[in-house]
């Protein structure tokens, strides 16, 4: 069965700072890949998937992930943090028609 | 409406009682799901459903109740429940399972008090 590990529970940064929220997986083959957003009150928003092809992927609000085979890794990165990216991410993969989530990793960003 | 709703956003309800949570898509999506968010806890898969056949119950107990009516709207049907089911109750939905995984979409949540 597939796992996500989200190793950083919590991250603090600075406005304009850049971010990297780590997230590695464990499953014999390429999964699909996810990275989802939620705020304090609110569902999950996705930010950015990654099925096939090329191996940094564009997502919404500036946000970029690459996919490394290597590594088991799909590490979601944004050059610029700004307060409104304060939230809970998570990281999930997809196998065979079931997903799973990791735990999450909670961004403070600080003025 | 857009996307995913759930109603209520928030209910408060004793462990005797007997209440439903809504939840409908407007996407045209044929899979749906109830998710269980607690506190420090992972998100916590409950039921699946793809077009309108249960096709997952993650060992959830009984006086949680699923219900599936058609393809937009799922129902989650609680009754006797403990002070330990407080939680964040998401709903999702995505297009059917069938061929593969596809990303879901989210509602913003039932916040369940049990007292």
């Amino acid at each position: 069965a597939q796992s996500v590990t989200q190793p950083d529970i919590h991250i603090t940064v600075s406005e304009g700072a850049s971010l990297e929220l780590r997230c590695n997986y464990s499953y014999g083959a390429t999964p699909y890949l996810f990275w989802y957003v939620q705020s304090p009150g609110q569902g999950l928003q996705l930010l950015l998937k990654y099925f096939s092809g090329d191996t940094l992927v564009q997502g919404i609000k500036g946000f970029e992930a690459e996919f490394k085979r290597s590594q088991s890794s799909f590490n979601l990165r944004k050059p610029s943090v700004h307060w409104s990216d304060a939230a809970e991410y998570f990281c999930a993969v997809g196998v065979t028609q079931k997903v799973t989530f990791g735990t999450g990793t909670k961004l403070q960003v600080i003025p | 409406e857009t996307g995913v709703t759930q109603t209520p956003r928030h209910l408060v309800m004793g462990m005797t009682n007997k209440k439903s949570l809504k939840c409908e898509q407007h996407l045209g999506h044929n899979a749906m799901y109830w998710y269980k968010q607690s506190a420090k806890k992972p998100l916590e898969l409950m039921f699946v459903y793809s077009l309108e056949e249960r096709v997952e119950n993650n060992s959830v107990p009984s006086r949680f109740s699923p219900e599936c009516p058609n393809s937009s709207h799922l129902f989650l049907h609680l009754h006797t429940l403990q002070p330990e089911d407080s939680a964040l109750y998401l709903c999702a939905s995505s297009q059917d399972l069938i061929g593969g995984v596809y990303e879901q979409y989210f509602g913003p949540g039932t916040r369940l008090t049990v007292t």
